[in-house]
């Protein structure tokens, strides 16, 4: 089956950092995107990992570990307008998605 | 810029209507995509297709049928809308999934209320 792991919600002071993980299970793998979607708005890309490793893009990172099932996004000098959820979604034939971590970011 | 257009917004139905939402993509994409997102279960996708005249279930395409007879056009048919499928409707295409640097683009969401 496939199967993709993300914690529901998280909570972080502005200027903070945050680590949000994401494990998945699945027949097949292209590389796997974490999007970032406002309440009542379309989910907008915020990355996409091919191989292992960390790929960074100002206040945003993302890593892979392919043998391990596993990504994090890591979010730097939070900002009240990152919260909102973010996505994680494997790319196989089709693109799975998991249930999305809604994160809040308080003053 | 790329742009993937859902036809409506906003809809309400009734039960037993057939219900079509569209979706247009400008980028020559392969790949298009119907999911539906509900809250605690994220999306779920319900068909996607590779090419024109071609579609494939996803992981929820009970009571639902789609159309792909032009490349820029996707189209998702609820024959007989029920109340269950209350939802947001989002549209996406893509390259084909090996493709190097690949993203997946969505469309702005069609939140339908069925009563």
């Amino acid at each position: 089956g496939q199967n993709i792991d993300q914690p529901t919600e998280m909570t972080a002071t502005e200027g903070a950092i945050v680590q949000i993980n994401c494990t998945y299970q699945t027949s097949g793998f292209n590389g796997l995107f974490w999007y970032q979607q406002h309440a009542g708005e379309a989910p907008t890309f915020l990355s996409y990992n091919v191989l292992d490793g960390l790929e960074e893009k100002g206040r945003f990172s993302s890593f892979l570990s392919r043998s391990k099932g596993y990504s994090y996004l890591l979010l730097k000098e939070l900002q009240m307008k990152d919260s909102a959820s973010y996505l994680c979604a494997v790319n196989t034939d089709k693109l799975i998605f998991g249930t999305g971590t809604r994160l809040q970011v308080f003053p | 810029d790329v742009k993937v257009t859902q036809s409506s917004r906003y809809l309400v139905k009734r039960t037993g209507e057939k219900v079509f939402l569209e979706c247009v993509q400008d980028m020559d994409h392969e790949n298009m995509f119907w999911y539906r997102q509900d809250p605690g279960l994220g999306l779920r996708l319900i068909y996607f297709s590779y090419d024109v005249k071609m579609k494939e279930k996803g992981d929820i395409p009970e009571g639902y049928s789609v159309s792909r007879e032009k490349k820029e056009r996707f189209s998702l048919i609820l024959e007989s809308a029920s109340t269950n499928q209350t939802s947001m409707y989002l549209c996406a295409s893509s390259l084909l999934p090996e493709s190097s640097g690949n993203t997946i683009y969505f469309g702005e969401g069609s939140w339908l209320t069925v009563v």
